[in-house]
């Protein structure tokens, strides 16, 4: 049940797009499409956006998006608004019926 | 709307016990199988595991199992999370979460997390 790996920083102006990874293995990201993403503001609980790789749950602004290849995950940012500025965390199904959290990357906007 | 309230959290001496409730609202509480998800001070989130909806299978993180035991009670509509032999490890925010209905391992909505200290 080892980590998943995000790069622990990004950051874009105001309109610019930004892509955080998401890197496993084949024990979790690479055999199963259930990986997830979650947004975390300082002193909030995580907010789910997306889900099953590229669902985005009701709500949820279409500027969000993701995707998979290999043990590979992405998330995308785009049209970047200051509200964006937080936490971001992908997760993932991994054998034995587990879930394993990536490292988190703080996004600044 | 749904709501999740964790409960339960404080200052505790390291070896002792604790038992963390997370009460649900806005939603039917069987029909959903349910996470606890803590998170160590300015640090990343850790799962701790899963229990179904009936309550009839559990999952534990390989760092918890033994130690943690989660359990629910639908009747009362509580989650609980029993603790034991508690380290300063284990200090941290734990929130209870809501696996969304077509995907056990994704969390839909999160309680707000209670604060659990291990210091002696």
């Amino acid at each position: 049940q080892s980590a998943l790996t995000q790069p622990p920083s990004a950051s874009g102006s105001p309109g610019q797009t930004v892509t955080i990874s998401c890197t496993g293995t084949n024990s979790d990201v690479g055999s199963f499409n259930s990986v997830s993403w979650y947004q975390q503001h300082p002193g909030k609980a995580p907010k789910l956006i997306i889900y099953d790789v590229t669902k985005r749950p009701s709500g949820v602004s279409d500027r969000f998006s993701a995707s998979k290849s290999a043990n590979r995950a992405s998330l995308t940012v785009s049209g970047l608004q200051a509200d964006d500025e937080a936490d971001y965390y992908c997760s993932s199904y991994a054998i034995s019926n587990s879930l394993v959290f990536g490292g988190g990357t703080k996004l600044t906007v | 709307q749904v709501q999740l309230v964790e409960s339960g959290g404080g200052v505790v001496q390291p070896g002792r016990s604790l038992r963390l409730s997370c009460a649900p609202s806005g939603f039917t509480f069987s029909s959903s199988a349910m996470h606890w998800v803590r998170q160590a001070p300015g640090k990343g989130l850790e799962w701790l595991g899963l229990i179904s909806k009936d309550g009839t299978y559990k999952f534990y993180a390989d760092s918890v199992k033994g130690r943690f035991t989660i359990s629910r009670d639908n009747s009362k509509n509580t989650l609980y999370l029993q603790m034991n032999t508690l380290g300063v490890d284990d200090t941290g925010l734990y929130f209870c979460a809501r696996a969304e209905r077509s995907s056990d391992y994704s969390l839909d909505y999160w309680g707000q997390g209670t604060l659990v200290t291990v210091s002696s």
